[in-house]
């Protein structure tokens, strides 16, 4: 079952704009993940964010996690056009298996 | 290049016929999972597997669907008289340990796109 259900499904906007996407999930977790996905490749992994953090850094990209909510938020603040890419929440499945989303598409123009 | 490498890029079969995937893990890595991806959706976990053990299968169909990661050489996933239905993209990760539970990201390849006709 799907795991993970990130919002928005797509997103446009321009160069030097920020970009944020939500992320739900429905049971309790070790950690969340965030990968990108460039169009006929294989995922790229950006950031881990353990069960017991609330926010995480790592260059443009920030994530945060609400446990209470079940939900992780990923903002790549000045976006450029090579961020135009898929991507994904994941979520552990009993520390083996990775469940993922449907993704959210941004397209950043300039 | 030390990542996840998958072989074919791109293969074609016509119904009824086998497809065999190929993932080398990353040095080092000593366990591999295989995805599905079909259009426009997220990736669906199908089995995991390290060094000549299957750990975890629940994803995979219980027909037709066969992985296997011998100690030698690279991990194999086996899709017997294949239908229309198994076109999709098949993504291998590899991880030092086990995956996420330890904390640890899983490494992807750059997939198998299987078309059927």
């Amino acid at each position: 079952s799907q795991q993970g259900e990130e919002d928005p499904q797509a997103l446009s906007i321009q160069e030097g704009e920020n970009a944020t996407m939500n992320c739900s999930y429905k049971t309790s977790i070790n950690n969340l993940q965030w990968y990108r996905q460039n169009s006929g490749r294989g995922l790229v992994h950006l950031i881990l964010i353990r069960s017991n953090e609330r926010e995480k850094h790592s260059g443009r990209l920030r994530v945060t996690l609400d446990t209470s909510k079940k939900s992780s938020s990923l903002l790549i603040t000045a976006s450029r056009a090579a961020d135009t890419a898929s991507y994904f929440c994941a979520t552990d499945q009993a520390g083996t298996a990775l469940i993922f989303g449907k993704g959210t598409t941004l397209s950043v123009s300039s | 290049n030390a990542g996840v490498m998958q072989n074919p890029r791109h293969l074609v079969r016509r119904r009824g016929q086998e497809a065999r995937l190929r993932c080398s893990p990353m040095k080092g890595h000593s366990h591999v999972y295989w995805y599905r991806q079909l259009p426009e959706e997220g990736l669906k976990f199908m089995v995991y597997l390290q060094k000549e053990n299957i750990i975890d299968e629940s994803g995979m169909p219980k027909e037709r669907f066969s992985a296997e990661f011998p100690k030698e050489g690279p991990s194999i996933l086996r899709i017997q008289q294949v239908v229309r239905g198994d076109s999709a993209a098949y993504f291998c990760a590899s991880s030092p340990s086990v995956g996420s539970g330890n904390n640890q990201p899983q490494h992807f390849g750059d997939g198998t796109r299987l078309s059927i006709l």
